[in-house]
């Protein structure tokens, strides 16, 4: 079946590394995303990897996959009170027309200054 | 490029109203989608379209509508408002990467 866990909060201090994690079920996905939603705004798309990749690195923001563990994770480097959100992990699959995303549920991410 | 655009921003219904949230998008995306978003539980989906003129069902499509007239507005529909569907709505579409509306708001009294 299709799943998507992620831990429901996840507190740091400002300055430090945070470390957002997600498991999936679903081997067929395509692509794992992350996206940022803060409060009262849509979803943000922040980075994306390609199930064939290991690792991707964008500024302050690196997400590794382990295919085999069907495990992703993000990582913010300096963390900042601006990144006080909620974070989605989302599958992609791909199966006849759908090319639907599943979510999980979103870990709140708390800055502490 | 507007990206994508939800209206109306917040709406309060009363039980047994009906409403249509309408969805644009100006990036030429053949598929759109409606989820809605309630505390806890992520985002799921209702209904999606994946090009003018076709619709399909998602996860949770009990109690809505939705038709895709015009490849960029996707128009989700209810028919009588429950409680049950005070949620946040949001819709996307995508080309490769999927993009979201900034959410509709309804409240269902």
């Amino acid at each position: 079946g299709e799943d998507v866990e992620q831990s429901l909060f996840l507190s740091v201090r400002e300055g430090d590394s945070s470390v957002i994690n997600c498991t999936y079920t679903d081997s067929s996905s395509t692509y794992l995303y992350w996206y940022k939603q803060e409060p009262g705004a849509g979803l943000q798309l922040l980075t994306y990897i390609f199930s064939n990749m290991d690792m991707k690195q964008d500024q302050r923001l690196t997400v590794l996959l382990n295919k085999k563990d069907k495990h992703l994770s993000l990582r913010i480097a300096d963390t900042q009170t601006g990144d006080s959100a909620i974070y989605f992990c989302a599958e992609s699959l791909y199966g006849g027309a759908t090319n639907k995303l599943i979510f999980g549920t979103g870990t709140l991410l708390a800055v502490q200054p | 490029n507007a990206g994508v655009t939800q209206t109306p921003k917040f709406r309060v219904l009363k039980t047994g109203q009906s409403m249509t949230l309408l969805c644009a998008q100006d990036m030429n995306h053949e598929y759109m989608y409606w989820y809605r978003q309630d505390p806890g539980m992520g985002l799921r989906l209702i209904h999606y379209s994946v090009g003018e003129g076709t619709t399909a069902k998602g996860e949770v499509p009990d109690g809505y509508n939705v038709s895709r007239l015009k490849k960029q507005n996707f128009l989700l529909g209810l028919e009588s408002a429950a409680p049950s569907q005070t949620s946040v709505y949001f819709c996307a579409s995508r080309s490769g990467l999927q993009f979201f509306g900034p959410g509709t708001r309804l409240t269902v009294l």
